[in-house]
């Protein structure tokens, strides 16, 4: 199994602000995603991290507003722009999949935008 | 595309005693995985069970086992001897087997509460 850190593990930001959430996995992995869990809900995937290429997204998240960095097989960040109220969720990385079937997930990020 | 639905947003068990939660799934794929993941106030996503499409045999994993009934695209978890710990939230999960869509798709979830 791989364990994943994430930080910060909570934030208090001010609308129109950014705040970029890092992943760290213990082991070298091919395949890194970010998902939103917004309040009392399920899980969204926002997308996939791609090393050495761009994020795939999925529909209804967008570069410019979710940007993503995947400089290597063990980190990646994920920066939530121009913060809204609307963007106050738990942004969960997860590692895994490829060849592994299993994902295994970080301890989230509680975000709240002001 | 595929979805994964779970039909109780609730459930409540006494504690030893024994629970099953109910997970049905779309899709026109043979080959996939299928998860469930327990999620307590902490938030930490844990894995509890995984099954591969492929596998007839049932999932069990200490207290915890799966119905899978590829057919009807049904995917059960049950939890034996019930304990406090077991309170949380519950996420059925499935995920293709094809290596470039390596993505969870989730239920809403069900939130188990155990009696003391």
């Amino acid at each position: 199994s791989a364990v994943i850190s994430q930080k910060p593990s909570r934030d208090i930001c001010q609308r129109g602000t950014s705040l970029t959430i890092q992943c760290q996995v213990d082991s070298q992995v091919t395949m890194m995603f970010w998902y939103r869990q917004q309040p009392g809900q399920s899980l969204t995937l926002i997308a996939t991290a791609n090393q050495g290429s761009e994020a795939t997204y999925e529909s209804g998240f967008v570069i410019d507003k979710f940007p993503i960095s995947r400089p290597n097989l063990t980190f990646s960040t994920l920066t939530v722009s121009n913060m809204s109220p609307e963007d106050s969720s738990i942004y969960l990385c997860s590692a895994g999949g490829g060849s592994t079937d299993t994902q295994y997930f970080g301890p989230g990020t509680r975000l709240t935008v002001l | 595309a595929q979805t994964v639905t779970q039909s109780q947003p609730e459930m409540s068990v006494q504690e030893a005693e024994t629970v099953t939660l109910s997970c049905t799934y779309d899709t026109s794929e043979s080959d996939y995985y299928l998860f469930w993941y327990k999620q307590p106030p902490s938030r930490q996503m844990i894995l509890v069970i995984r099954q591969e499409a492929y596998k007839q045999q049932n999932a069990t994993e200490n207290r915890f086992s799966v119905n899978f009934q590829k057919a009807a695209k049904s995917f059960s978890l049950k939890i034996s001897d019930s304990q406090l710990g077991d309170a949380a939230m519950y996420f059925c999960a499935y995920r293709s087997a094809r290596g470039s869509q390596g993505n969870l798709i989730f239920g809403k979830g069900t939130k188990l509460s155990v009696k003391p």
